[in-house]
């Protein structure tokens, strides 16, 4: 079946670094995703890595994947009070249009 | 290009109302999804659209729920006989399908139903 599980809440100093973590369990998974959310608004695309991947990094943003244990992080340098918001994980399958299975989101407070 | 556009941005309606939202699709991108958040979760898909070709909709809701892409172009769902546990965000999102191309999202629709 497909489940995306993450940690509800996570605070952090301002410049400290934070990690949000995910755990997935359709062994099918082909893409990772991270998307932001902030109140009111839409999801913004923050990054992606494909299943064969174990890293990728953007700027301040690196993916951690761990295929074998199905478990993805995203870790972010510096942060800033302007990274405060709900972070979601993602998944899609081959075969399955794209469509994406959400975790429930992670919310990250960044305090000065 | 303008992103994902969707109207209206917040609708509010009594109980047993028909609602009807719009979605405008990054031009271009021939996917179409519809997703639904509730408080406190992450979007749950409802269905999708590759060009007009409803591609899935086993994920609607129910049978008052629908959706339609007549040109291959903007996208409306519609909620039939609305309840109260209908009120959520409507989010919208769309995509290329050469490749993988990753979804980018409306700034969604939010239901509230009284």
């Amino acid at each position: 079946g497909e489940d995306v599980e993450q940690s509800l809440f996570l605070s952090v100093r301002e410049g400290d670094s934070s990690v949000i973590n995910c755990t997935y369990t359709d062994s099918s998974s082909t893409y990772l995703y991270w998307y932001k959310q902030e109140p009111g608004a839409g999801l913004q695309l923050l990054t992606y890595i494909f299943s064969n991947m174990d890293m990728k990094q953007d700027q301040r943003l690196t993916v951690l994947l761990n295929k074998k244990d199905k478990h993805l992080s995203l870790r972010i340098a510096d942060t800033q009070t302007g990274d405060s918001a709900i972070y979601f994980c993602a998944e899609s399958r081959a075969g399955g249009g794209n469509k994406l299975t959400f975790g429930t989101g992670t919310q990250l407070k960044v305090e000065l | 290009d303008t992103g994902v556009s969707q109207d209206p941005r917040h609708k509010i309606t009594k109980r047993g109302q028909n609602v009807t939202f719009r979605c405008d699709p990054i031009s271009e991108h021939n996917r179409l999804y519809w997703y639904r958040q509730t408080l406190g979760q992450g979007p749950e898909f409802l269905t999708y659209f590759q060009n007009e070709a409803q591609l899935e909709k086993s994920r609607l809701l129910s049978d008052r729920f629908s959706a339609e892409r007549p040109k291959g172009s903007f996208s409306t769902l519609e909620i039939q006989r609305t309840e109260q546990g209908d009120s959520a965000m409507y989010l919208c999102a769309s995509s290329q399908d050469r490749g993988h191309q990753p979804q980018h999202f409306g700034d969604g629709t939010r239901l509230s139903i009284l």
